[in-house]
Formats: C-alpha cells, structure tokens, sequence
C-alpha cells in the first residue's frame, strides 16, 4: 500500500525566509514523488517530480525537493519566500511502472507573511 | 496543449437531489481520475478509467456514485441521490504516463 504524510497542518514563514515544507513516504518498489499547489477555489498545479537520476529537483517558481531514499522524504524548499507563495501544497507519490493511482497527501498551508 | 475541462465550475443542490458533473481530459491520455476533495484535506481517488475502462473503483461509494467513460475520452460522474457530506471540490485529472498528471479546475458542490 502507498502512502504519503504531510506533518505539519501549517507553516508560517516570513518573506525573504527560507521555507520548507515536510513530506514522507511509503511505497514499496519505486517511487514516484510530485508536489502539486493549490491557490483558493483553484485546481492543483504542478510544482515538480522525482522520477529517477538527481535526488535534488528543481520545479517552477524556484522550488525544490530533495528525495532522500534512507529517509523516505521528499522535503520541499525554496531559499527565499514571497507573500505569493502562500497557498495549499501537497505532496503525491505513485508507485513506479505499475497501474497504481497517485495517493496525495493531506496538504500544508503555507502562510508568508510581509 | 488545452488542459483539462471539467464542468460546471459549482453546483449547488438540496440533499437528496440528484447532480452529474463532466470532464474533458487532454486528447490522447488514455487513464482518467476522478479525485473528492473534502475541505482541509487532501485529494481523494474515486474512480481511475484506463480508455473506457475501470481500473480502479474501491472508494467509490457505489450505493450513490456512478461514473462512466463510455467512448475512452471525455467522463461522467453522477451522485444520486447526494448526501450533506458529499460537499466537495470534485477534481478530474489524466495522464498519458505514471510520471505526469494534469489537474482540471474543479467542480464545488455544496450539498444543503
């Protein structure tokens, strides 16, 4: 079975700070890992993937992940936060070249305040 | 490439009524999803079609909830009849492989 934890309900961030949201994994075989926002009364959008090769990612709007395999986390990250980042994010993993569907987990809200 | 359509954007019906929302995926992706998302939670899989077939229906609650893919292209969902806690964002999604997937805007359906 797949699954995927989002620790923290909420993180607070103030602009220009670096900020990182936690995800951990479960998954046997392969994993395929994705962080996807979400702005109000939006769908999601992808940010970024981990297939395979570098375990660190870099996605849009300067995001980044590192897949660490011992841990299990796919930790998100951004150097330097704006007040535009704050919205619902959520981290996904699939596993790797099976039929299985994408499990999310519960979200984070990130607030950047000025 | 237009991306997934999905409509209406809301709905809002009195429980016990029945509603139907649409999804238009991105031509040639063959596998389609149908998610709920429940406010302050994460996206949920109803329902997951590989061309017009089921793949994956478990958390669908059939005894309500039906959806079909009849041509392998565009989907329907139907809740029949709906219940207050079936207030949500239903999200429609495709892919064309495991390591891509595309979100439609969403339908919120306000059950009272």
């Amino acid at each position: 079975a797949q699954s995927v934890a989002q620790p923290e309900d909420q993180v607070n961030v103030a602009e220009g700070n670096p900020l990182t949201v936690k995800c951990t994994y479960s998954v046997s075989g392969n994993p395929y890992l994705f962080w996807y926002v979400q702005y109000p009364n939006r769908g999601l959008q992808f940010l970024l993937k981990y297939i395979t090769g570098d375990n660190l990612v870099k996605g849009s709007y300067g995001f980044e992940a590192e897949f660490n395999k011992s841990q299990t986390s796919f930790h998100l990250k951004k150097p330097s936060a704006l007040v535009s980042d704050s919205a619902l994010y959520f981290c996904a993993v699939v596993r790797g070249g099976s039929a299985s569907k994408i499990i999310f987990g519960s979200g984070t809200r990130l607030s950047i305040r000025p | 490439e237009a991306g997934v359509a999905q409509s209406p954007r809301y709905k809002i019906i009195e429980k016990r009524q029945s509603v139907a929302f649409w999804c238009n995926p991105i031509s040639g992706h063959a596998t389609l999803y149908w998610y709920q998302q429940i406010l302050g939670q994460g996206p949920k899989l109803l329902i997951q079609f590989q061309n017009n077939g089921v793949v994956d229906d478990s958390q669908l609650p059939k005894d309500r909830f039906s959806a079909e893919r009849l041509k392998g292209v565009d989907s329907t969902l139907k809740i029949q009849p709906a219940k207050l806690e079936d207030s949500a964002v239903y999200l429609c999604a495709s892919s064309l492989t495991q390591d891509g997937y595309t979100f439609g805007s969403g339908t919120r359906l306000t059950v009272v």
